[in-house]
């Protein structure tokens, strides 16, 4: 167990609905990351945290945003949901957000039909 | 653009053999080169690290080779065993102030008993 928590753990939705995703981070870390798994693409970072602010920014479709509370917690926002993006979602925590070790959580896995 | 390239995409071992998994990288400003162990259902996890000032790291049965002229590492597992059986994936990242891994597309091993 990573100490890393997501939720929900699978998600089934319609094309062009929204959905939420959530991440609890590892206690202490500062810093939380999201990636996309598809089978294709593999894994593609989407976006990094740090303490509340964005820290970077990758493959994130306009469509996706995310936020990070102040409680360091961390949404995942998808909206007008399409086929192609169902995919696994994980989210990654780290201390400090530099070149250290990152915790991923379990995964939601997105359905979109 | 894919900026380390992983190969195979599946490897077949036998109990007791050497897997062996490569990956080369574009952009030689990469200077932390992890390797993750995902198993199915589960996140990936750190399994070893390495960066270029050294030109191989070993812990236990795990072996990163590393060629900075070639821009080419590798990760090897000694008598492998069935409980290897996972996806592997390499990864690489720069020190740029903050950390974004890009991942290799992943090695799907079966060690067969």
């Amino acid at each position: 167990d990573s100490g890393v928590t997501q939720t929900p753990k699978h998600l089934i939705t319609a094309t062009g609905q929204r959905v939420t995703l959530r991440c609890s981070p590892r206690s202490g870390d500062l810093s939380v990351y999201w990636y996309q798994q598809s089978l294709d693409q593999g894994l593609q970072f989407l976006i990094q945290y740090y303490n509340g602010e964005e820290r970077a920014k990758g493959n994130i479709l306009e469509r996706f945003s995310a936020q990070q509370f102040p409680d360091l917690h961390s949404e995942l926002n998808l909206s007008s949901l399409e086929l192609g993006d169902s995919a696994l979602y994980f989210c990654a925590s780290s201390v400090r957000g530099d070149q250290e070790t990152q915790y991923f959580g379990p995964g939601t896995r997105l359905l979109v039909l | 653009q894919q900026q380390v390239k992983q190969s195979p995409q599946s490897l077949i071992v036998q109990k007791g053999g050497i897997s062996i998994i490569n990956c080369a990288y574009e952009n030689t400003a990469f200077d932390y080169f992890p390797w993750y162990q995902q198993f199915p259902g589960k996140g990936p996890a750190l399994l070893i690290a390495i960066r270029p000032d050294v030109s191989e790291k070993k812990e236990g049965r795990f072996t990163i080779s590393f060629n900075k002229s070639a821009k080419q590492f590798s990760l090897h597992i000694m008598d492998s065993q069935p409980g290897d059986s996972a996806t592997y994936f390499c990864a690489a990242s720069m020190n740029s102030g903050y950390s974004t891994l890009t991942f290799g597309k992943g090695t799907m091993l079966l060690v067969s008993p």
